[in-house]
């Protein structure tokens, strides 16, 4: 099965919004309400930011958020800060115990 | 708190086997299953398996079906991950994360780092 398509790259300015979409199909993003998504920084271990679709874990910042339409999975990260360039990782689960990640995009913040 | 412990780094020959240790502590270790993650240096995060250690149900990703083989130990309280017929494009970092398929109970390992190589 193919990694859940996400763009490479994105970048932003100070203070501006970002999304970042991850489009799967419908056996998966569009299947289950089950995508998470990971944050993580340069030698780093990921660390979760949303899980199904939408939810913040405790601690998380709320300029992180999520949603879902159809096939794709969006991550917004409102009022963008140094500390938010990382790479981020959705995450989908695709039946039968299995899950799958996006391929990556890396956030720049100009 | 939740803590998991993985095992050191490893260099192995190609053809060889590897297995990654992850010991657990913190929750109740039946409740949330294991899943593995690996990360090839520069790369993205590629799932690997999942297995239930309530149970030992299992699944692993059709790429590495044949060559990996996901085991717990409820008395150490350990997961463990054998890749076997290693490539040098196996080299990466392993991941251990224990958890439900998506929720907030989401816990990882450090990585440890294999390389495979001539």
């Amino acid at each position: 099965q193919s990694a859940l398509t996400q763009p490479a790259s994105v970048s932003g300015s100070h203070g501006q919004s970002i999304t970042i979409s991850c489009t799967g199909t419908s056996s998966d993003v569009g299947k289950y309400n089950l995508v998470s998504w990971y944050q993580q920084h340069p030698g780093k271990v990921p660390k979760l930011i949303l899980y199904e679709v939408t939810k913040r874990p405790s601690g998380v910042s709320n300029r992180f958020s999520g949603s879902k339409s159809g096939n794709t999975a969006s991550l917004t990260i409102s009022g963008l800060q140094s500390e938010d360039e990382a790479d981020y990782y959705c995450c989908s689960f695709v039946g039968r115990f299995s899950s799958l990640f996006g391929g990556g995009t890396k956030v720049t913040v100009l | 708190q939740v803590q998991l412990v993985q095992s050191g780094p490893e260099v192995k020959k190609p053809g060889a086997s590897v297995k990654v240790s992850c010991k657990t502590s913190g929750y109740i270790f039946t409740t949330y299953g294991f899943t593995w993650v690996r990360q090839a240096p520069g790369q993205g995060l590629e799932w690997m398996g999942w297995i239930s250690s309530y149970n030992g149900d299992t699944n692993s990703a059709q790429t590495f079906q044949g060559r990996v083989t996901l085991t717990t130990d409820t008395s150490t309280r350990t997961g463990y991950m054998e890749l076997r017929n290693l490539k040098s494009d196996d080299t990466a970092t392993y991941y251990c994360r224990v958890g439900a398929a998506a929720g907030e109970f989401d816990y990882w390992g450090h990585g440890t780092l294999v390389t495979v190589s001539s």
